[in-house]
């Protein structure tokens, strides 16, 4: 079992599409993260929200927009994307901050076409 | 920044043998030394971590070792079983823990 929760598990998405990832967790975490995960490498960071406040923005393009609703939840906002933006997205949350461990949901197996 | 090198990549140990992952850093502000194992199709998940104040930690069959002098930690895994065998990264923090970074992984395999 899973304490840190993402739908959909799987996402095959055209390059015109819009779309959403969304994170749930319920464990009163602080700090909640977005990666992308490609295979055989390991993750890498794109958002961290600190107290609902997006703190760390990795040079992410723009067709990725995350947005944290409230202190449990994580969304991230796909448009326009390319296929080399197929990846599994991994959400995360740590109790404080990168001092504490992270707890990673399942990820959404992204697929663009 | 900081950079997390990982050796080895792959890694392949009879069952019941002794397995070693070793991990370098280069940000000396870095204090916190997390490991995360992965399987196959499946989420990173903590396995052990360590604090800069501290030299070792053990849990069971996995212990980690931390020399902040040398700027280096290492994952020890003995009595190695098949369920062992997924990919390990290790991490430190970054930023003065905003964030992490992550070593480029070990893939271990555990023969029978």
């Amino acid at each position: 079992d899973t304490e840190v929760t993402q739908t959909p598990k799987h996402l095959v998405m055209g390059m015109t599409n819009k779309k959403s990832l969304k994170c749930e967790q319920h464990m009163g975490h602080r700090a909640m993260y977005w990666y992308k995960q490609k295979a055989k490498k390991p993750p890498e960071l794109m958002f961290v929200y600190s107290y609902e406040k997006l703190s760390i923005n990795e040079s992410v393009p723009s067709r990725f927009s995350p947005e944290c609703p409230n202190s449990s939840l994580l969304n991230l906002h796909l448009h326009a994307l390319q296929p080399e933006d197929s990846a599994l997205y991994l959400c995360a949350s740590s109790p404080q901050g990168a001092n504490s461990p992270l707890h990673f949901g399942n990820g959404t197996r992204l697929t663009v076409t | 920044g900081e950079n997390v090198e990982q050796h080895p990549s792959t890694l392949s140990v009879q069952e019941g043998d002794s397995a070693v992952i070793k991990c370098t850093y280069s940000d000396s502000a870095s204090n916190y030394f997390p490991w995360y194992k992965q399987e196959l199709g499946k989420r990173p998940q903590l396995i052990i971590d360590i604090r800069s104040n501290v030299g070792e930690k053990k849990d069971q069959r996995i212990a980690v070792t931390l020399n902040k002098t040398a700027k280096h930690f290492s994952l020890h895994i003995t009595e190695t079983q098949p369920e062992d065998s997924a990919v390990y990264f290790c991490a430190a923090t970054l930023n003065y823990g905003q964030n992490f970074v992550f070593g480029p992984g070990t893939r271990l395999s555990v023969l029978p």
